[in-house]
């Protein structure tokens, strides 16, 4: 099955600064990579996503690139601000109606003002 | 658009009971809803995949026997935790997957139910 690593665990920075986390995936085949952002005891929320015939996206102070012969995709966050504090997932998964996703461990970003 | 709600948002009980826990979908109907679960500080992990008029898939290493999922109808999932014991203290959280999504994955979460079993 899929397999999706995230890095880093944890990741501090100070206001305006960038953010980039990093997630690899194992199964070629998959073709759907999604971006949640988890605040604290409340749900994911979808931020971004990305199929495997765009290289990048990008809405506004949030992109992610997807480079498909290594198998990572990355989320960047510019100018990042104190409300950007929270809890980023990755996922995999194959874009049809009958798979699932498979998240990474997330990350917890830390803005500092 | 595409708003899930569930029930109870958190809930507290006796090691050997059961608790059911609600997934609405508000505003599409859902053929298919998904359950995770996700301990403190850790991912969320996929328990089972609801299918509407149909059994539930549920992944390796998950009791279908302990943890009953019943989808009723096109907006409505349930996930019974039976016997439950305190290693089964977490917080629940259902998806689903709204109809004609450009991305025919693309989920949508209920805000999460934490179950504390005592």
């Amino acid at each position: 099955g899929e397999n999706v690593e995230q890095h880093p665990s944890t990741l501090s920075v100070q206001e305006g600064d960038s953010a980039v986390i990093k997630c690899t995936y194992s199964d070629s085949a998959s073709n759907y990579f999604p971006w949640y952002k988890q605040e604290l005891g409340k749900r994911p929320q979808l931020i971004i996503d990305i199929r495997s015939n765009v290289g990048e996206k990008k809405d506004q102070r949030i992109a992610v690139t997807l480079n498909k012969t290594a198998k990572h995709f990355s989320l960047h966050i510019t100018e990042t601000q104190p409300e950007d504090s929270a809890v980023y997932f990755c996922a995999a998964s194959l874009n049809s109606g009958y798979s699932t996703l498979t998240f990474g461990k997330g990350t917890m970003l830390l803005v500092s003002p | 658009g595409a708003v899930v709600s569930q029930h109870p948002s958190w809930v507290i009980c006796k090691s050997g009971t059961s608790v059911k826990i609600e997934c609405r979908s508000l505003d599409f109907q859902a053929t298919t809803m998904f359950w995770y679960r996700q301990f403190p500080k850790q991912s969320l992990m996929l328990m089972a995949t609801s299918n509407e008029g149909s059994k539930a898939t549920y992944e390796q290493g998950v009791e279908k026997d302990k943890f009953l999922i019943n989808h009723a109808s096109l907006t409505l999932s349930t996930l019974t935790v039976t016997s439950a014991h305190p290693e089964d203290s977490s917080f629940y959280i259902c998806s689903a997957r709204p109809p004609g999504s450009f991305s025919p994955n693309e989920q949508f979460f209920g805000p999460g139910t934490r179950l504390t079993v005592l």
